[in-house]
């Protein structure tokens, strides 16, 4: 079965500290993947997303993920973490085109990103 | 540029009773979806639209569920005969199209069934 994993149901950093939100998928083929983010009582917002080319994709915000195909994992990066950045966070991954819907995507369970001052 | 705009952003509704779930694409976008997210889940996706087409359904449930994207107006979810476990946020996403358009999301409509 298809999926994407979100291995921390929350994650803790101090304000200025380096973040990390995981992110593991098992999906046939060479999906594209993306990172969204949710406030409370919102939609999700794009972050950015990973098709092909270098491995560090820089997004939104000053996010960065880092693909990297030997170990099926797409986890999201930041170097110094503000306390506006806490939110839910979401990993995604969607097939590649053809006859592919490209727009449905799987979602991780989400990782919320608490960052204290 | 309006984004995706949801209405209404809360919906209560009685067991048995009709829910419709309105979703206005932004702009220039004619590829719509519909997703669920359950308490404490992420998003699942329901349903894959373009105009006057339903694409994609694998993600609908097979009975109450339904959804359309008319030629002129917004595409509307419809849940008839609403039960508890119905209860949930659902979000439209709308895209321009093309292989890796990211999806643009509306704020959700949040279903409460009592």
């Amino acid at each position: 079965a298809q999926s994407v994993a979100q291995p921390e149901d929350q994650v803790n950093v101090a304000e200025g500290n380096p973040l990390t939100v995981k992110c593991t998928y098992s999906v046939s083929g060479n999906p594209y993947l993306f990172w969204y983010v949710q406030y409370p009582n919102r939609g999700l917002q794009f972050l950015l997303k990973y098709i092909t080319g270098d491995n560090l994709v820089k997004g939104s915000y000053g996010f960065e993920a880092e693909f990297n195909k030997s170990q099926t994992s797409f986890h999201l990066k930041k170097p110094s973490a503000l306390v506006s950045d806490s939110a839910l966070y979401f990993c995604a991954v969607s097939h590649r085109g053809g006859s592919s819907n490209t727009g449905k995507l799987i979602f991780g369970q989400g990782t919320t990103l608490q960052v204290k001052p | 540029n309006a984004g995706v705009m949801q209405n209404p952003r809360h919906l209560v509704r009685r067991r048995g009773q009709e829910a419709r779930l309105r979703c206005s694409p932004m702009k220039g976008h004619s590829h719509v979806y519909w997703y669920r997210q359950l308490p404490e889940e992420g998003l699942k996706f329901m349903v894959y639209l373009q105009k006057e087409n339903i694409i994609d359904e694998s993600g609908m449930p097979k009975e109450r569920f339904s959804a359309e994207f008319p030629k002129e107006g917004p595409s509307i979810l419809r849940i008839q005969q609403v039960v508890r476990g119905d209860s949930a946020a659902y979000f439209c996403a709308s895209s321009p199209g093309g292989d890796n358009s990211p999806l643009h999301f509306g704020n959700g409509t949040r279903l409460t069934v009592t």
